[in-house]
């Protein structure tokens, strides 16, 4: 019920290639789902997130599709570059709540 | 702002022995979190706080205690240290205000050797 499953554990595209990662959710409660990047050596920073009353979200190269019946959610980044890559974990929580729920991760490669 | 700081930034200890990881934030967040995060296993919530004095157990808790006498200090402590604690610990915070967003501010991290 509080996993949150991302696929795949690793990805490695070409420079310009839009690197898809997935996660699905069990727990309908969570209304909140954001992803987090982390570059080597770092803490994960918050880069993007969905509240699921909305089906995507774009900041920038950034997108996330949010598939509620389906309780599915991924990122897609555009026109990937070789600062891309870095670890990238989905979550999930719900409003009042004091517990984020992570991912296991994708580590992302982008090839010069 | 520093946002959240972490101490020290590497660690060796050898079994048995005990140590404390400090963290701080300067950002007046109520809830503080400390994970754990081996590879391939994403981050695990060791314990939490919503507010100084307030404290509670996360998903892996064993082996860890934690205190909250300020809004700004949330130390780690590790007691008997045992290789399976060997990992990178994050600390991190989230504004009261921003619940609903549930945004969290990490640290650094602090890399654990056990041997």
């Amino acid at each position: 019920q509080q996993q949150v499953k991302q696929s795949p554990q690793s990805l490695i595209v070409q420079k310009g290639g839009i690197p898809i990662i997935n996660c699905a959710y069990e727990n309908t409660a969570f209304d909140y789902f954001p992803w987090y990047q982390q570059f080597p050596g770092k803490g994960p920073a918050l880069l993007i997130a969905i509240r699921p009353d909305v089906s995507e979200k774009k900041e920038g190269r950034f997108t996330i599709s949010f598939n509620k019946s389906a309780k599915q959610f991924s990122l897609h980044i555009m026109d990937s570059q070789p600062g891309d890559s870095a670890t990238y974990f989905c979550a999930a929580s719900r409003t009042g709540g004091f517990k984020t729920i992570f991912g296991a991760g994708t580590r992302l490669f982008v090839k010069a | 702002n520093a946002g959240v700081t972490q101490t020290p930034k590497f660690r060796i200890l050898k079994i048995g022995q005990s140590m404390t990881l400090q963290c701080t934030q300067d950002m007046n967040h109520n809830y503080m979190y400390w994970y754990r995060q081996d590879p391939g296993m994403g981050l695990k919530l060791i314990y939490y706080s919503v507010g100084a004095g307030i404290t509670d157990k996360g998903e892996v808790p064993n082996g860890y205690n934690v205190s909250r006498s300020t809004t700004e200090d949330f130390p780690l402590r590790l007691e008997l240290a045992a290789p399976s604690q060997t990992s990178v610990y994050f600390c991190a915070s989230s504004s009261h205000q921003r619940a609903a967003y549930n945004e969290q501010f990490f640290g650094p991290g602090t890399r654990l050797t056990v041997l």
